[in-house]
């Protein structure tokens, strides 16, 4: 099974800061890795799928980068709804997995 | 719109058995490969299931194999779960999803339900 990590567990910034977050895989993913955006009591939504490929309406301050084993989604200067849990996914071997996911929360 | 509703969740007693089922609307299903994750309260999302577009591959979890069964209905737009031997550590919301793309191996999920509660427990 790959293993995803996620870091930092918990992120904390201010509006108008970058975040950047990062998800390391155990083994190589190729591309094959997206990101999702969890608010309390919702459904996670997707941001990012093949690395870099921002899913339709998400906005341009979101992007993702990285291959091989080494991720990131840089979030360029944060809105108060940006403030959620994030989860990282790989889709290059089953079984399917998620990193634990980083809490961005308001500074 | 695209839209996936779950329902079927509910308390449950350890042993026991629930299906869920995912019904879809603004698309058909039979062109995707559909999904089932969970989470656990407080905790991280896990991908439990899959079934491809005609049904006649599906994948699972090792946590759930031999108890879970995925299944679909292209016919009435649906995706169901059939839950087996339960047990506590199969407590979660369960979401259904389709894969990102039509065709095969487009594993990443969008969109996703709003999901069903699952609770064992004696």
């Amino acid at each position: 099974e790959i293993v995803l990590t996620q870091s930092p567990a918990t992120l904390s910034l201010s509006p108008g800061e970058r975040a950047t977050l990062s998800c390391r895989a155990s083994q190589s993913v190729s591309h094959y890795f997206a990101w999702y955006q969890q608010k309390p009591g919702q459904a996670p939504r997707l941001l990012i799928y093949d690395t870099s490929n921002r899913a339709t309406g998400i906005p341009a301050r979101f992007s993702g980068s990285g291959s091989g084993t080494d991720f990131t989604l840089t979030i360029s200067s944060l809105e108060p709804e940006d403030f959620a849990v994030y989860y990282c996914q790989q889709r290059s071997d089953w079984p399917l997995t998620f990193g634990g996911g980083t809490k961005v929360e308001i500074k | 719109e695209v839209q996936l509703v779950e329902s079927g969740g509910g308390l449950l007693q350890p042993g026991g058995s629930l299906r869920l089922s995912c019904a879809a609307s603004g698309f058909s299903i039979s062109n995707y490969w559909m999904h089932w994750v969970r989470q656990a309260p407080g905790q991280g999302l896990v991908w439990v299931s899959c079934i491809n577009s005609d049904g006649s591959s599906t994948y699972y979890a090792d946590s759930v194999k031999g108890r879970f069964t995925i299944s679909r209905d292209n016919a009435k737009n649906t995706l169901y779960l059939q839950m087996n031997g339960l047990r506590a550590e199969d407590t979660a919301v369960y979401f259904c999803t389709k894969a990102g793309r039509g065709g095969g191996g487009y594993n990443w999920f969008d969109p996703w339900g709003q999901g069903t509660l699952v609770t064992v427990s004696s």
